[in-house]
């Protein structure tokens, strides 16, 4: 499964919206990109996945780059609930099912 | 979503005794379930894989005889710690593949083991 890049920590104003960036510059052609997030002391939370087309669900919008070597999770609306780490991930979709997990970006959303 | 369980959410035990850990999938069927440890400020790291009714898949540097997993039916899996040690002290975390067109997998809400 390809490596992917993350900052390590964002700020966001609540009520702004959070872009978090991605870089996956070895994606293969099969493999989809994944979002979860982690609040401190949880399991993480699934937030979204796609594969080329922008996508869009009732927690965030997933931007893919159209060489696919980059994506943005966008949560329109931040709130202090959404201070969590974010991962992105990129996974073959039926090819491995493990979800490698690196650093991932500490995002901290203040008043 | 798809809503997987864990229990205990914690433990404490004593240095030498064995602890078992529960991961339910409780709206959906999961063939293949994971294992992840994370300790204090560092990401999930993946122990294993297990699928239902075959033996489990160990990362490397995991040692099978210590965690030991069982994933008797399409809703269950269970880890236990054997003769846990005070390293062994961590938040272990499963997972659960929904299959089907998102082929997602969810995550339990974790269990903070203690040994003391």
């Amino acid at each position: 499964d390809a490596k992917t890049t993350q900052p390590t920590s964002m700020d966001c104003a609540e009520g702004r919206a959070a872009n978090l960036p991605c870089n996956h510059s070895t994606i293969s052609g099969n493999e989809y990109v994944y979002w979860y997030r982690q609040i401190h002391s949880q399991g993480p939370q699934y937030i979204i996945h796609g594969l080329k087309n922008n996508e869009t669900n009732e927690m965030a919008s997933l931007i893919i780059t159209e060489d696919r070597k980059s994506s943005t999770l966008i949560l329109p609306h931040a709130t202090l609930r959404d201070t969590a780490v974010y991962y992105c991930i990129v996974r073959a979709y039926l090819n491995t099912d493990k979800l490698i997990f690196g650093t991932g970006t500490r995002l901290q959303v203040f008043p | 979503g798809a809503v997987v369980s864990q229990h205990p959410s914690w433990v404490i035990c004593k240095s030498g005794t064995s602890v078992k850990i529960e991961c339910r999938s409780l709206d959906f069927q999961a063939t293949t379930m994971f294992w992840y440890r994370q300790f204090p400020k560092q990401s999930l790291m993946l122990m294993a894989t297990s699928n239902e009714g075959s033996k489990a898949t160990y990362e490397q540097g995991v040692e099978k005889d210590k965690f030991l997993i069982n994933h008797a039916s399409l809703t269950l899996s269970t880890l236990t710690v054997t003769s846990a040690h005070p390293e062994d002290s961590s938040f272990y975390i499963c997972s659960a593949r929904a299959g089907g067109y998102t082929d997602t997998q969810y995550f339990g809400p974790g269990t903070r083991l203690t040994v003391l």
